[in-house]
């Protein structure tokens, strides 16, 4: 059964610096997504990665596929306040579309 | 125009009660889905639909029953309302066969508060 562990649970920024996120994941996903997540909101889909070596970017966001890994990476550059929000990663498989979710990342961007 | 609605936003009921919530999508998707999110934000699939079809049914207690009327509707009914059962459900939808495929269209939510 697929298992996604991201990293880190929490994350404080200052605004203009860069980080990553990690999403781990625990056996074959044909494909992983990337959410945002503000307070009392809903979830809106980021990304959509399909293959090895999959890289897509929107704005200040860049998230990026390695199968062989096991690992997605979302990596925000000079963060600004308005990035602040639960991020979410989830991975599904061809046949089986439920989305198995990552614990989320609480990500602050401070000014 | 929107995509994916949920009825009602908030939902606050006691302990043994039956509840409903609805939800709609006008997005002309063949699968709907139910998820749960709880205090600590942790989303977990309950049910699938596809073409008014269950697909997916994780172990979920049977005092959820989900119904889908047509592909465009799909909703859960609560038994027996439980503390626990109180948590964020969002529905969602998706297509097949386009390009983004199994990217899902998540609703509003609806926060269910059992006292």
């Amino acid at each position: 059964e697929l298992k996604v562990e991201q990293n880190p649970l929490f994350l404080s920024m200052q605004e203009g610096k860069n980080y990553t996120i990690y999403c781990n994941y625990s056996t074959t996903s044909d494909r992983l997504y990337w959410y945002r997540q503000d307070p009392g909101k809903s979830l809106e889909s980021l990304f959509v990665l399909l293959s090895n070596g999959a890289v897509k970017q929107e704005g200040r966001l860049m998230a990026s596929l390695d199968t062989k890994a096991r690992l997605s990476t979302l990596h925000i550059t000079a963060a600004v306040h308005d990035l602040s929000a639960t991020y979410f990663c989830a991975g599904s498989n061809f046949g089986n579309e439920k989305l198995t979710f990552g614990t989320g990342t609480r990500l602050t961007i401070i000014p | 125009d929107t995509a994916v609605s949920q009825t009602p936003k908030y939902l606050v009921t006691q302990m043994g009660n039956d509840k409903s919530i609805k939800c709609e999508q006008n997005l002309g998707h063949d699968t709907m889905y139910w998820y749960k999110q709880d205090s600590k934000k942790f989303l977990k699939i309950m049910f699938s639909y596809n073409n008014k079809e269950l697909i997916i049914n994780e172990t979920v207690p049977n005092r959820f029953s989900p119904k889908s009327p047509d592909k465009a509707h799909l909703n859960l009914h609560i038994n027996s309302l439980e503390l626990g059962d109180s948590a964020v459900y969002f529905c969602a939808s998706s297509p097949r066969g386009s390009g983004r495929e199994g990217e899902q269209y998540f609703g509003p939510g609806t926060r269910l508060t059992v006292t």
